[in-house]
């Protein structure tokens, strides 16, 4: 079955230390390609996104994914984490051969310490 | 304020009665989505819409319905078929399928 997979479901990190959550998808076709974050008690909200062009995506707060087609993944990055940055990741992805719905991965938790 | 609204944030029913949560936005958005998230499984496909009048169901739609009769509202009923409703119900939308989704805040449903 097609689907999202992030295999890190827990992560805890000191401040300043870098970070690396995977991602991998096993669809075909075209992607679109999403992470989302939710921070305590907040709505979800998008952190960065690929549709084309340049592999490596920068988004808000310093996050930044780099989309391998020959890997199917779309791991999520930052090099120097912050307490604040404690939250759930999630990666997401539509296909245009799988009806363009939004399909999510697990989710990964992120706890950073100060 | 554009966005998506949710209400109630939070609901209690008891086991047996169907409940509708409500989705409404007014970001003139032609696809809406209803998502369940439940600890350590992410979020789960209930139902989506690509434009008003259709639905389509996600990956678990049993025990729920859903109605696009106006763009900017999308109901979700859970009804007593849902073996087990209890969990977050998050509604989104988006411009058109594939594109940027935007979610409301939730509704955290409990069924005793």
């Amino acid at each position: 079955a097609q689907s999202v997979s992030q295999h890190n479901h827990h992560v805890i990190l000191s401040e300043a230390a870098s970070l690396e959550l995977g991602c991998n998808y096993s669809y075909g076709g075209t992607v679109n390609l999403f992470w989302y974050v939710q921070y305590p008690g907040q709505h979800l909200q998008l952190l960065l996104k690929y549709f084309s062009g340049d592999p490596l995506v920068k988004g808000i707060k310093g996050f930044e994914a780099e989309f391998i087609k020959s890997k199917f993944s779309f791991n999520l990055r930052k090099p120097s984490v912050q307490w604040s940055d404690t939250a759930e990741y999630f990666c997401a992805v539509t296909a245009n051969n799988a009806g363009n719905m939004l399909t999510f991965g697990g989710g990964t938790r992120l706890m950073v310490k100060p | 304020d554009g966005g998506i609204t949710q209400s109630p944030k939070y609901l209690f029913r008891k086991e047996g009665q169907n409940v509708t949560l409500s989705c409404e936005q007014n970001l003139n958005h032609d696809a809406m989505y209803w998502y369940r998230q439940d600890p350590g499984q992410g979020l789960r496909l209930i139902y989506y819409s690509q434009i008003v009048n259709d639905f389509q169901k996600g990956d678990i739609a049993e025990g729920y319905s859903v109605s696009r009769e106006k763009k900017e509202s999308f109901p979700l009923t859970v009804t007593s078929a849902q073996k087990n409703p209890t969990a977050f119900y998050l509604c989104a939308s988006s411009v058109v399928l594939n594109t940027e989704a935007f979610f409301g805040q939730g509704t955290r449903l409990t069924v005793v």
